[in-house]
């Protein structure tokens, strides 16, 4: 049981790439979330999914997509990277909405 | 121990002394509150929870206490040690929102 998996782990992006991270989970939890979380701050969520086909934004979604096409994988896309998108990014997994959320170890991501 | 009154970012303690970390919630109607511990370069682990009809929550070494006249949340660790070092979050679940939102955090340092 492997839990939340996060690729990669360390990622650089020069300005205007695009680029995924990979989020899966073997829990067969129905809910998942991105968060973001930046020096000195918490964790700020980015966008989540409540179950397969099911997506909706977080507090702070622009610049970034997310599909949830099966219930164990839900990317994150960076379609046009700005230095603002420098950060360490979480991917988390919950069996239902309100229970305890598991979390990934993180992809720290460096836009330069 | 060390007794921290409202939030604040960091806390010193020194080892086998009690810690107390406090959190302040935002959102009246949350229903289901979590402590996360964060270790450097790793994702948030789930340290204990409670639910809105409950006070205090206890596990090893762990004690949760929940004031929702103040929207006040705690956690208490007993006889600290040096593997306690870490940040610490608070999580809240509103029951009308699919959002797990996160404070601050406190950075929690045992001397030796």
């Amino acid at each position: 049981n492997a839990g939340v998996t996060q690729t990669p782990k360390f990622q650089v992006l020069k300005t205007g790439q695009s680029m995924t991270l990979q989020c899966a989970q073997d829990m067969n939890h129905e809910y998942m979330s991105w968060y973001r979380q930046d020096p000195g701050m918490g964790l700020r969520l980015i966008h989540y999914s409540v179950g397969a086909g099911i997506t909706d934004q977080g507090e702070v979604p622009n610049g970034y997509n997310v599909s949830r096409s099966t219930t164990e994988d839900f990317p994150l896309r960076l379609l046009s990277a700005a230095p603002s998108q420098t950060s360490v990014y979480f991917c988390a997994s919950s069996y239902r909405v309100g229970a305890e959320a598991f979390f990934g170890q993180g992809t720290r991501l460096t836009v330069v | 121990g060390e007794s921290v009154g409202l939030h604040l970012p960091t806390l010193s303690v020194q080892e086998g002394d009690n810690s107390i970390i406090n959190c302040a919630y935002s959102n009246s109607a949350s229903d289901y509150f979590i402590w996360y511990k964060q270790e450097s370069g790793k994702g948030p682990q789930f340290i204990i929870d409670i639910r809105s009809n409950m006070d205090k929550r206890q596990g090893q070494r762990v004690t949760v206490l929940l004031n929702k006249t103040v929207k006040h949340l705690s956690l208490q660790i007993a006889a600290t040690q040096p593997g306690d070092s870490a940040v610490y979050f608070c999580a809240e679940w509103p029951l009308d929102d699919y959002k797990l939102s996160f404070g601050a955090g406190t950075t929690v340092t045992v001397r030796a």
